[in-house]
């Protein structure tokens, strides 16, 4: 079985700052995907950046970028010029695919100060 | 926005009582899952279906049942209600990650549940 650890369980930044958030797995698949979603207060889950594991190029999506690790099985997000949007719960997930549901750990939750 | 929506988004119910919760999609994809979300565990697998009349057990199926008899449509019931089933639930859909390439997963808006 896949675990995900978020070894964050609170963090606060100024807005306009960078901040990374931590990610670790422990998986024996060689193949797998891993995600990193976004919930605000509304409750909506948002899918924030995708990364597969087979590809070395770390994913970018406008402000928000991952150091993925594999060796070190770690998956950690940076999030750039931080917006007080940005204030949310992050969950970092993993999935082996085909019908595999994902595994989430527990979740960061992200503060941006004004 | 993906199209899944949830019915209903609250609901109260007592102990003992049989509850369905319903996920709807207009998106065709082929996989549906059933989540619940409590404090501090994040989001755990309780159901998922592969297709219609598919279904297989997530991480923490006991006390819950699900169905799927159209491929829009996946149903999640509680046969008789805990108050350690009070949470937050979430659907969510995937389609085949063979031509798209990620796995990735949609999800309904969620729908809270209080057992009393």
């Amino acid at each position: 079985a896949q675990t995900v650890t978020q070894s964050q369980p609170e963090m606060s930044v100024q807005e306009a700052e960078t901040v990374t958030l931590s990610c670790t797995y422990d998986t024996s698949e060689s193949n797998y995907y891993l995600f990193w979603y976004k919930q605000p207060p509304s409750r909506q889950m948002i899918l924030v950046i995708r990364q597969e594991a087979y590809k070395q190029q770390n994913a970018t999506e406008n402000r928000f970028s991952v150091n993925f690790q594999k060796a070190a099985k770690s998956f950690s997000l940076k999030i750039s010029d931080s917006q007080l949007g940005d204030t949310a719960m992050y969950f970092c997930a993993f999935t082996g695919g085909g019908a595999d549901g994902l595994t989430f750990g527990k979740g960061t939750h992200l503060i941006i100060q004004p | 926005d993906a199209g899944i929506t949830q019915s209903p988004r609250h609901k109260v119910t007592e102990t003992g009582t049989p509850v369905t919760l319903r996920c709807h999609q207009t998106e065709n994809h082929r996989y549906m899952y059933w989540y619940r979300q409590d404090p501090g565990h994040g989001l755990r697998l309780i159901h998922y279906s592969y297709g219609v009349k598919d279904t297989d057990k997530g991480e923490v199926s006991d006390g819950y049942s699900v169905s799927r008899s159209k491929t829009e449509d996946f149903l999640l019931t509680l046969e008789s209600a805990t108050s350690s089933q009070t949470s937050v639930y979430f659907c969510a859909i995937s389609e085949s990650g063979d031509t798209l390439g990620s796995y990735e997963q949609y999800f309904g808006p969620g729908t809270r549940l209080t057992v009393t």
